[in-house]
């Protein structure tokens, strides 16, 4: 069965500065992968998304994540965090079924705060 | 207006109570979830289903149950509701193939 990782709870950037989120999936195939962000009472809004192409994959906002076969990650950078960024992130990974359809499964999330 | 519309947004009901959480989608997509979110546990797989005739349970369905009454539409409810099932419920719809999923705003639960 497929699975993700986000190895931190929490992280906490001053503003101005870059932003990591890290992300390490487990899958016996070739996942598609997804970073999502939830503003404070609000859904869930796609950042971005790996499905075999670039490895390389920029998102909204100025986000973007690179997927790492060998060190099954797909961490998330941006080069100058805002304090509109403050929210929590979650890293996706697809899990196909058994008749070869997918559903979703989240990591646990990671809450950024932006520091004035 | 929205692509997915969960209703209502907020509910607090009490124990051993019945209650429906209502989803739509305006997205034509076949794939629609449940997830229920809770602090420090990510989002978790409650029911979902890829047709009208197709439900299957998730990771965490009991004490749950759904209605895919159309394409559409699909409903959870809580047949008698316990204060752990207090969280924070997301319903989201995805076209077929591996792609993403599309969430609502999200229904704040209470049970006291």
């Amino acid at each position: 069965a497929q699975s993700v990782t986000q190895l931190d709870s929490h992280v906490s950037v001053s503003e101005g500065t870059p932003v990591l989120l890290r992300c390490n999936y487990s899958s016996s195939y070739s996942p598609s992968l997804f970073w999502y962000v939830q503003h404070p009472n609000k859904g869930l809004q796609l950042l971005l998304k790996y499905t075999s192409a670039a490895t390389l994959v920029k998102g909204i906002n100025g986000f973007e994540a690179e997927f790492k076969k060998s060190e099954t990650s797909f961490h998330l950078t941006k080069p100058s965090a805002h304090m509109s960024d403050a929210a929590e992130y979650f890293c996706v990974v697809s899990d196909i079924r058994r008749d070869s359809s997918y559903k979703l499964i989240f990591g646990s999330g990671t809450r950024l705060l932006v520091r004035p | 207006d929205a692509d997915v519309t969960q209703t209502p947004r907020n509910r607090i009901t009490k124990t051993g109570k019945r209650i429906m959480l209502e989803c739509s989608q305006t997205k034509g997509h076949d794939r629609m979830y449940w997830y229920r979110q809770d602090p420090g546990l990510g989002l978790r797989l409650i029911y979902y289903s890829f047709d009208v005739k197709d439900i299957n349970k998730g990771e965490i369905s009991d004490g749950y149950s759904v209605s895919r009454q159309a394409q559409a539409k699909f409903s959870l409810s809580l047949e008698s509701a316990i204060p752990n099932q207090t969280a924070l419920y997301f319903c989201a719809t995805s076209g077929s193939g591996n792609t993403e999923a599309f969430f609502g705003q999200g229904t704040r639960l209470t049970v006291v």
